[in-house]
């Protein structure tokens, strides 16, 4: 039973480019919706989150777009790099109790140069 | 890394063998998670920990069984390893106790059952 939904898997951008990931979630419980980086050998390492009372968060490059209505939300690197060549995972987890984080199935993102 | 180690970092095993893999923290932080890493399925959460002796089951903790006799050591167990737990395992920790606190995930292990 997935309750985030991740899309695409897999992503190629040229260098520049805008890629966009995108994530939905059923569980209105879920009030809390961190993002992932990946790079390959390591674990993943908190990118940028927001919670549902704001529709946008900018930390530099990253933004992250939510919309509570639609149960979406997505991630936008703006002036996308080599470097940010990675894969990126969503997740989801209530404010209340013990912060069981629930991911998305992760997106391989390429940014060409 | 918020000082986690991950022991042993790769592992290949047999089918029926037991398996231990060690989670490591120097911080003393209260919340400690395993978590597996398969393609397609994204992190899922097996078990978790809020204290020494306190663990309870994540998503996958079917054939997954966890200890935790000192606060700095997580230990994840596979009584006698399949195929299906051939994966990358996570260990992470939490930062404080607030909701909002971030999880830090340590190097993790891969683990091969032949």
């Amino acid at each position: 039973q997935q309750q985030v939904k991740q899309s695409p898997q897999s992503l190629i951008v040229q260098k520049g480019g805008i890629p966009i990931i995108n994530c939905a979630y059923e569980n209105t419980a879920f009030d809390y919706f961190p993002w992932y980086q990946q790079f390959p050998g390591k674990g993943p390492a908190l990118l940028i989150a927001i919670r549902p009372d704001v529709s946008e968060k900018k930390e530099g490059r990253f933004t992250i777009s939510f919309n509570k209505s639609a149960k979406q939300f997505s991630l936008h690197i703006m002036d996308s790099q080599p470097g940010d060549s990675a894969t990126y995972f969503c997740a989801a987890l209530p404010l209340q109790g013990a912060q069981k984080l629930v991911f998305g199935q992760g997106t391989r993102l390429t940014i060409n140069p | 890394d918020a000082g986690i180690t991950q022991s042993p970092r790769h592992k290949v095993t047999e089918t029926g063998t037991p398996v231990t893999l060690r989670c490591h923290q120097t911080e003393n932080h209260r919340y400690m998670y395993w978590y597996r890493q398969d393609p397609g399925h994204g992190l899922r959460l097996i078990h978790y920990s809020y204290g020494v002796k306190d663990t309870d089951k994540g998503e996958v903790s079917d054939g997954y069984s966890v200890s935790r006799s000192k606060t700095e050591d997580f230990l994840l167990t596979l009584e006698s390893a399949t195929s299906s737990q051939t994966s990358v395992y996570f260990c992470a920790i939490r930062l404080g106790t607030s909701g909002s606190d971030t999880q830090y995930f340590g190097p993790g292990t891969r683990l091969t059952v032949l």
